[in-house]
């Protein structure tokens, strides 16, 4: 497809498991975000990708979460020993170019974890 | 740091009515600005854009002028549409500590119209 694609688009699971969420950007995009979105709440910031390398990955909550992006195409995010306050919708991200503040983001549809 | 204020949500509207949602936004240098729609159960859209001062960025009716004197981006449509309703995101796009460019978005405005 042409868009951003995530899976899956919801994951349950218990607490103190470890998740994988996998991201499929636009072919070509050289960023790549990953956001946290709460309910009722903007994105956050999470990291960010050029390429393969991982520039930026100040917005992590803790040590539990890891992205990684080895080919520089599609991008993992893993949690583990998850925690209730992890339950959100974590969105990815991709554009064009890096480094260029007017390239608009073009965002997958997120996936729904639910810790219980 | 960034950041981006918007007026809170819900709005409230019956069809055809004229739409203003608020959005201010303090920033280091000269961001780019965004307007994102998001229907339920999907990501984010982009909406407009403006780059620069005085621009004025436009898609589908709704308008939104760079104001770089009072840091305000508001977006605004004429005549508002039940299916307009949705969540609207202001967002900036300008460089941070570190020389990336990460957007900031703001908390969202969710708006309703009734038919």
């Amino acid at each position: 497809g042409a868009g951003v694609s995530q899976s899956p688009r919801y994951k349950v699971a218990k607490r103190g498991q470890d998740v994988a969420l996998r991201c499929d950007p636009i072919s070509g995009h050289v960023s790549l975000f990953w956001y946290q979105q709460a309910l009722g709440q903007g994105p956050e910031f999470l990291t960010y990708f050029q390429n393969e390398a991982q520039l930026d990955k100040s917005g992590l909550p803790s040590d539990r979460f890891f992205a990684e992006r080895p080919e520089g195409s599609v991008s993992t995010l893993k949690i583990q020993r998850t925690q209730q306050e992890d339950s959100a919708v974590y969105l990815c991200a991709s554009s064009h170019r890096e480094g260029d503040s007017k390239q608009p983001q073009h965002f997958g549809d997120g996936t729904r974890l639910s810790i219980l | 740091g960034n950041s981006v204020t918007q007026m809170e949500g819900p709005v409230t509207l019956s069809e055809e009515a004229f739409l203003t949602i608020n959005c201010t936004y303090t920033a280091t240098g000269y961001p780019s600005l965004f307007w994102y729609v998001q229907y339920p159960g999907e990501g984010l859209q982009l909406l407009l854009k403006a780059t620069k001062a005085d621009d004025k960025g436009s898609n589908k009716g709704f308008e939104a002028t760079y104001r770089k004197e009072t840091t305000s981006f508001h977006l605004e449509k004429g005549s508002v549409q039940v299916s307009d309703s949705a969540v609207y995101f202001c967002a900036l796009s300008a460089v941070r500590s570190g020389g990336s460019y990460i957007p900031t978005f703001g908390r969202g405005t969710s708006l309703i119209v009734h038919p």
